[in-house]
């Protein structure tokens, strides 16, 4: 079974440039997250879709940070413009109920560099 | 006060011993609890659940404390490929079923 897949693995740019991060949840998870990882710390969630409808955006900085699933599958994370304190891991997960347990597929994650 | 807290490390311990990690969370209506593994540079991985009559997977152990809210993993006869950070990680249950995520605990296993 594929897993979660992401792109790009890696990217460098220069504050108040734009960039932007996509994600292929595994086939059939209806849940997908994105999460920021920033070094040191563990992930912390940004935005949940249930299919193509946001369950939870309450820690995005959505004056910067956006995101959609418009197809209930794939989805983008953009940020614009990109601040310093933006550099991190943004990894994004999968997940389907099994029984009552929710069970969350991470991706390799994609590592922005803000310089 | 973050909502789950673990003792950073580094743990370095030698081969097969024995060593113990414990995390705390602060949101009493948290519904299920999770160890994920993450090794340098790579994504987090499950390594397993915990329940309330504690568990165990091979050489690991979890067990969970509602009353004190205390979370804990108990690796035994510990092995080189088990250096890496363990994250723990707690969801509130239904309906907002995201992960929240301690800073995690890194583990050396020293030669």
């Amino acid at each position: 079974e594929a897993g979660v897949a992401q792109s790009p693995r890696y990217k460098i740019i220069e504050k108040r440039q734009s960039v932007a991060f996509w994600c292929n949840p595994i086939s059939g998870h209806a849940t997908l997250y994105w999460y920021q990882q920033i070094l040191g710390q563990g992930p912390k969630l940004l935005i949940q879709f249930q299919n193509n409808g946001v369950v939870d955006d309450s820690q995005l900085p959505k004056d910067r940070f956006s995101a959609e699933r418009l197809k209930g599958v794939d989805s983008t994370l953009k940020i614009q413009p990109a601040k310093l304190e933006d550099s991190a891991v943004y990894l994004c997960a999968s997940s389907v109920l099994q029984g009552a347990k929710n069970i969350q597929y991470f991706g390799a994650g994609t590592r922005l560099s803000v310089l | 006060r973050k909502e789950v807290e673990q003792d950073p490390g580094p743990f370095n311990v030698p081969e097969g011993a024995t060593v113990a990690f414990n995390c705390t969370y602060s949101n009493s209506a948290s519904q299920s609890f999770f160890w994920y593994r993450q090794d340098c540079r790579k994504e987090p991985k499950l390594l397993m659940s915990v329940y309330s009559s504690g568990n165990e997977d091979g050489r690991f152990t979890a067990q969970l404390n509602r009353a004190s809210q205390y979370i804990s993993l108990l690796i035994r006869d510990s092995k080189l490929s088990d250096s890496a950070t363990y994250l723990c990680v707690v969801t509130l249950g239904t309906g907002r079923r995201a992960l929240t995520f301690g800073s995690g605990t890194r583990l050396q296993v020293q030669p």
